[in-house]
């Protein structure tokens, strides 16, 4: 089983839908992380969490809203979902350390299409 | 927010070739810089990182090299091979707040 699994892995929904992503880790790892890939943008923060009890805006956390439900749980919801959030969905965790940027383990990803 | 700039979105190379990417940062301190290489359907995984204490690491035919006077850093890869071809971001690690902040992500094709 991968470190990092992310559910679904592909998703067509319309216009005004609640939608949610579901990320579980095997790591043991305290930090998770969503992000979301699009072509020529990169990968882009949108929410962060330390703890269970943390949880922290990134730059772009307009339009979503997450929950950590325990430490190896941690979901994206798109309370009512607009074209322009249609991306690549990707999940991550890491260490209290993760220095060098070697502590960070990344899921295989949602495609979310949103019509 | 700051940001990483990273250069140029796209690259074509021939198999034995030289890729090159570059990326720029802001002025920050305490930071790691890794590289990042994904392939199509799989999450971005750790290639190569550097210390901003140090100017260059090499790891196989992968070298990052780190100027940070002009606040720039760059991905070599040497002898490119059909099977690097994948898209490549640099990051800023932030050591103190424990978050990665990505470029924009270069498409790296290299030709037979």
């Amino acid at each position: 089983d991968a470190d990092v699994t992310q559910t679904p892995r592909n998703r067509i929904t319309k216009t005004g839908k609640r939608i949610m992503l579901e990320c579980s880790q095997t790591k043991g790892h305290d930090r998770m992380y969503w992000y979301r890939q699009d072509p020529g943008l990169g990968l882009r923060l949108i929410y962060y969490s330390f703890d269970v009890k943390d949880i922290n805006k990134g730059e772009i956390s307009d339009g979503y809203s997450v929950s950590r439900q325990a430490q190896a749980k941690f979901s994206l919801s798109l309370e009512s979902a607009i074209p322009n959030q249609t991306a690549l969905y990707f999940c991550a965790t890491s260490d209290s350390q993760p220095r060098g940027g070697a502590g960070y383990t990344f899921g295989s990803g949602t495609r979310l299409t949103v019509v | 927010q700051q940001q990483v700039k990273q250069s140029p979105q796209s690259l074509i190379v021939q198999k034995g070739g030289i890729s090159i990417i570059n990326c720029a940062y802001e002025n920050t301190a305490f930071d790691y810089f890794p590289w990042y290489q994904q392939f199509p359907g799989k999450g971005p995984a750790l290639l190569i990182a550097i210390r901003p204490d140090v100017s260059e690491k090499k790891e196989g035919r992968f070298t990052i090299s780190f100027n940070k006077s002009a606040k720039q850093f760059s991905l070599h890869i040497m002898d490119s091979q059909p099977g690097d071809s994948a898209t490549y971001f640099c990051a800023d690690a932030r050591v103190r707040g424990g978050k990665l902040i990505f470029g924009q992500g270069t498409e790296l094709s290299v030709k037979p």
